[in-house]
């Protein structure tokens, strides 16, 4: 059974950077062609797709992030992470990590996800 | 503000059959299948529907999801207390080359 679990600090200071990873079990992030993605939800608030990143590195991010948001995968550790920079109050969220999955139309969904971590910035 | 609209509530009483809707524009629903999540307080969110109508193993069949031009909707059939959660649609979007979800809807069994 594949499981993602997001570990980092749960508190981020203003202006720094807030960095997470996300680790799977279960599977080898490269066994197959998915791609892997971060998503956010504020307090009592929706869900915001951050960016998704395949094994070979091949990102995509939300143009509403970009110029903040670093997402790398390290094939030997099984794991992916997230670099958010210059943080405010807006980036409290729990934040997610989960995989990218295809049915054989190629349609994609976001099918297993980690239990979700919050991350509070603040001084 | 969600790309994907969606109503903040819905309700019904058990046994009934609730309807949400999810609308967005040929950048997302209108090129790309739509999915469905449920939340339940304090979790993650869990697949409910995928590829506009298709259930993922475990998911039962009171559960239905459609899709027609830029617009989606997910029925629940034989309302539950359990149903009691909130619910996401989501899209692919080929100007982000990313997701879009929308703002979600909060379903009350009465």
């Amino acid at each position: 059974q594949l499981q993602l679990q997001e570990s980092g600090p749960g508190l981020v200071k203003p202006s720094e950077t807030l960095s997470l990873t996300c680790t799977v079990s279960g599977d080898s992030i490269d066994s197959r062609d998915y791609y892997w993605a971060w998503v956010r939800q504020p307090p009592g608030k929706g869900l915001e797709w951050i960016g998704s990143i395949h094994y070979r590195e091949i990102t995509y991010y939300n143009p509403s992030l970009k110029s903040r948001v670093t997402i790398s995968v390290d094939r030997s550790k099984n794991h992916f992470s997230l670099k958010l920079n210059s943080v405010t109050a807006a980036d409290t969220a729990v934040y997610y990590c989960a995989r990218i999955d295809y049915d054989s139309s190629g349609s994609s969904y976001l099918d297993y996800w980690g239990q979700g971590t919050l991350v509070t910035v603040s001084s | 503000q969600s790309v994907l609209t969606q109503p903040p509530s819905a309700s019904g009483t058990p046994g009934q059959r609730v309807t949400i809707s999810c609308s967005g524009s040929s950048s997302n629903i209108g090129s790309r299948t739509v999915n469905w999540y449920q939340q339940l307080p304090g979790t993650a969110p869990k697949l409910l529907i995928y590829s506009n109508d298709q259930r993922p193993s475990g998911v039962p069949d009171r559960f239905s999801g459609s899709k027609s031009g830029t617009s989606a909707s997910l029925a629940i059939s034989g309302l539950q207390s359990e149903d009691e959660a909130d619910y996401y649609c989501a899209a692919g979007d080929v100007s982000l080359n990313g997701w879009v979800f929308g703002g979600g809807t909060k379903v009350t069994v009465l």
